[in-house]
């Protein structure tokens, strides 16, 4: 099946700093990947839909200038956390599809831990 | 709008025994996709099975199968066999035709013991 790699796996910042989360599609070319959120034993929750070229499409109660969204090629979109807080500790994980396909195909997830 | 739901918090299975895990939906479009990912303690989306709203015959992969009632608006997963490392969280998913959006229901832990 096809490949997303998502990079870092883990990563401790500070409070008040930026993380970069990177979800890149290895075999094939994604036009729409998506971002989640999941707490600890929670589901996952939609954050937004990153849409190469154009302006990400978040859903409602996501703050878009907390999480920022880049999807500058056919290939990579990026999910920037910026002026982290413990709050924002989590596990983020993206996915995107291929088109036509039945599966969706996700990262290996990121998990964010703010001290 | 669209709903998945997961009553089952926690399922118990002896090894080998057959299990299954609930899932029913909300949705008013006739077409959508319900999907069973499995997420082991690393993390990671494993896909399981998938079935179309069009699809006449329930879905099976090896020892997962899909109980598609569309009338009844559930999509149950089916184990067979199960095995220590199927000890996971389960999640049933829909997918939106138009924006292919995935909605996820809550979960299932899943515990397999000998």
């Amino acid at each position: 099946g096809a490949v997303v790699s998502q990079h870092p796996s883990r990563v401790i910042c500070k409070s008040g700093t930026s993380v970069k989360i990177e979800c890149r599609s290895l075999d094939f070319q994604a036009t729409t990947m998506f971002w989640y959120r999941q707490f600890p034993k929670k589901s996952l929750m939609l954050m937004a839909t990153s849409n190469e070229g154009s302006k990400a499409t978040y859903e409602q109660g996501v703050e878009k200038d907390k999480f920022l969204i880049n999807h500058a090629s056919l290939t990579l979109s990026t999910l920037t956390v910026t002026s982290a807080h413990p709050e924002d500790s989590s596990f983020y994980i993206c996915s995107a599809d291929p088109g036509g396909n039945t599966e969706a195909f996700f990262g290996q997830g990121t998990r964010l831990t703010v001290v | 709008a669209q709903k998945i739901t997961q009553t089952q918090p926690g399922m118990f299975v002896q090894e080998k025994e057959a299990v299954t895990l609930d899932c029913t939906y909300d949705t008013s479009d006739p077409s959508y996709g319900l999907f069973w990912y499995k997420q082991p303690s690393s993390g990671e989306m494993i896909f399981l099975i998938y079935q179309g709203s069009y699809d006449q015959q329930n879905a099976t992969e090896g020892r997962y199968s899909l109980n598609f009632q569309k009338a009844r608006k559930s999509a149950n997963l089916v184990i067979s066999a199960s095995q220590l490392g199927d000890s996971a969280m389960y999640f049933c998913a829909m997918r939106e035709a138009l924006t292919d959006k995935l909605i996820f229901g809550t979960g299932t832990r899943l515990q397999v013991f000998p």
